[in-house]
């Protein structure tokens, strides 16, 4: 059980290049998720998934695209690379969430990206 | 607008004394919180949650404390460790969106 896996774990980017973070669970997770964390700041949503074919907007997904075609998998896609998404992602995935949840999230390792 | 503020980015502590973390939140809908534990070059991991119903839970060496009427919780570590050096984020939960905190780094040192 590897749990919540991210690829590439670094990345080097020239503004206007794109790109997909890959993530993966095998926990059989309805919920998958994208983090941003910026440093000294906390982890912002960039989008969710609640199941396969269901995506939906978090708190930044200006520049960012995903697609759910699977339960295990929920690619994030950069378009056209801005020095302004120079951060760490982190993808998650949790069995149950919403209203009154009490499940918690479980996170990949992170892929560090810079755009110059 | 929900919002965690967490208000000290760093806290030192000597080996076997307690750790206590602090963070406030406003208008929270389901006064549920969790704690995740961050170490350098890893995603964070879940450490602790606190549901409305209670003002107190304790695992091992951990406990949080809510305070609805202050809108206040913390994090004590009891006796803290080396290990425990991370960085903590107080995240508001019980939706589909998880509200992260900037997080306060703790260093215990040996």
């Amino acid at each position: 059980n590897a749990g919540v896996t991210q690829t590439p774990k670094f990345r080097i980017l020239k503004i206007g290049q794109s790109m997909t973070l890959q993530c993966t669970q095998d926990m059989n997770h309805n919920y998958m998720y994208w983090y941003r964390q910026d440093p000294g700041m906390g982890l912002k949503l960039i989008y969710y998934s609640v199941g396969a074919g269901i995506t939906d907007k978090g708190e930044v997904p200006n520049g960012y695209n995903v697609s759910r075609s699977t339960t295990e998998d929920f690619p994030l896609r950069l378009e056209l690379a801005a020095p302004s998404q120079t951060s760490v992602y982190f993808c998650a995935s949790s069995y149950s969430i919403g209203p009154g949840s009490t499940d918690t999230q479980y996170f990949g390792p992170g892929t560090r990206l810079t755009v110059l | 607008d929900q919002q965690v503020k967490q208000n000290s980015p760093s806290l030192s502590v000597q080996e076997g004394r307690i750790s206590i973390l602090n963070c406030d939140y406003t208008n929270s809908m389901f006064d549920y919180f969790l704690w995740y534990k961050k170490y350098p070059a890893e995603g964070p991991t879940f450490l602790i949650s606190i549901s409305s119903i209670k003002d107190k839970n304790e695992d091992g060496r951990f406990t949080v404390f809510l305070n609805k009427s202050a809108k206040h919780l913390s994090l004590h570590i009891v006796p803290s460790q080396p290990g425990d050096s991370a960085v903590y984020f107080c995240v508001e939960g019980g939706s589909e969106k998880l509200v992260f905190g900037k997080g306060t780094k703790l260093t215990v040192n040996p």
